[in-house]
């Protein structure tokens, strides 16, 4: 069965500090893969997806996330955070099979420190 | 603007009393999704719709009903809701092709006692 896991919960970083988040997936055939964001008390919003050609794809914020098939993982990436990333952040795959399920990951909570 | 639309954002209800929680988006998008956020569970989907008419379980369907009657709107129905759904929900819609990413509404955070 599809699945995606998120290995961090919970994140605390100073600011300017290198950001990380781990995702990976179960999923046998072509996926497409997305990182949403949610900050304090607002919906989800997209930060950036990938559906093919270069694994590495840049978002807003300054945000990229690598695709590595050989290891069915999408890891996101920041070099220098802000306060303002302060958010809960989720992975979610989506099979070229399985066109009406979008999976979630459990989501990562990053807090910024000033 | 281009946005999906939940009402109501907050909800308080008791066991047993019919509830629908209505979701609209004016992007024209022929996908709709309802989604449940549980603490440590992520984003669980219940139902989704791919086109008018058309509906489908997610994961976590028990206990929810959904309908497509029109393209705009797919409204959340708990005909006996129970405590164990108590939880935050969010509506949300897309293109429909399965490279489109999701336009989320504002979240409907129910609490039955």
């Amino acid at each position: 069965a599809q699945s995606v896991s998120q290995h961090n919960h919970h994140v605390i970083l100073s600011e300017a500090a290198s950001l990380e988040l781990g995702c990976n997936y179960s999923y046998g055939g072509t996926v497409n893969l997305f990182w949403y964001v949610q900050y304090p008390g607002q919906h989800l919003q997209l930060l950036l997806k990938y559906f093919s050609g270069d694994p590495l794809v840049k978002g807003i914020k300054g945000f990229e996330a690598e695709f590595i098939k050989s290891k069915f993982s999408f890891n996101l990436r920041k070099p220098s955070v802000q306060w303002s990333d302060t958010a809960e952040y989720f992975c979610a795959v989506i099979g070229s099979s399985n066109t009406g399920k979008l999976i979630f990951g459990q989501g990562t909570t990053l807090q910024v420190k000033p | 603007e281009a946005q999906v639309t939940q009402n109501p954002r907050y909800l308080i209800t008791v066991t047993g009393k019919k509830l629908t929680v209505t979701c609209s988006q004016n992007m024209n998008h022929e996908y709709m999704s309802w989604y449940r956020q549980d603490p440590g569970l992520g984003l669980r989907q219940i139902y989704y719709s791919m086109n008018v008419e058309v509906t489908d379980k997610g994961d976590v369907p028990e206990g929810y009903k959904v309908s497509r009657k029109e393209k705009r709107n797919f409204p959340l129905i708990l005909e006996s809701p129970s405590p164990n759904q108590t939880s935050l929900y969010f509506c949300a819609s897309s293109l429909g092709s399965y490279n489109s990413p999701l336009h989320f509404g504002n979240g409907t955070r129910l609490t039955v006692t």
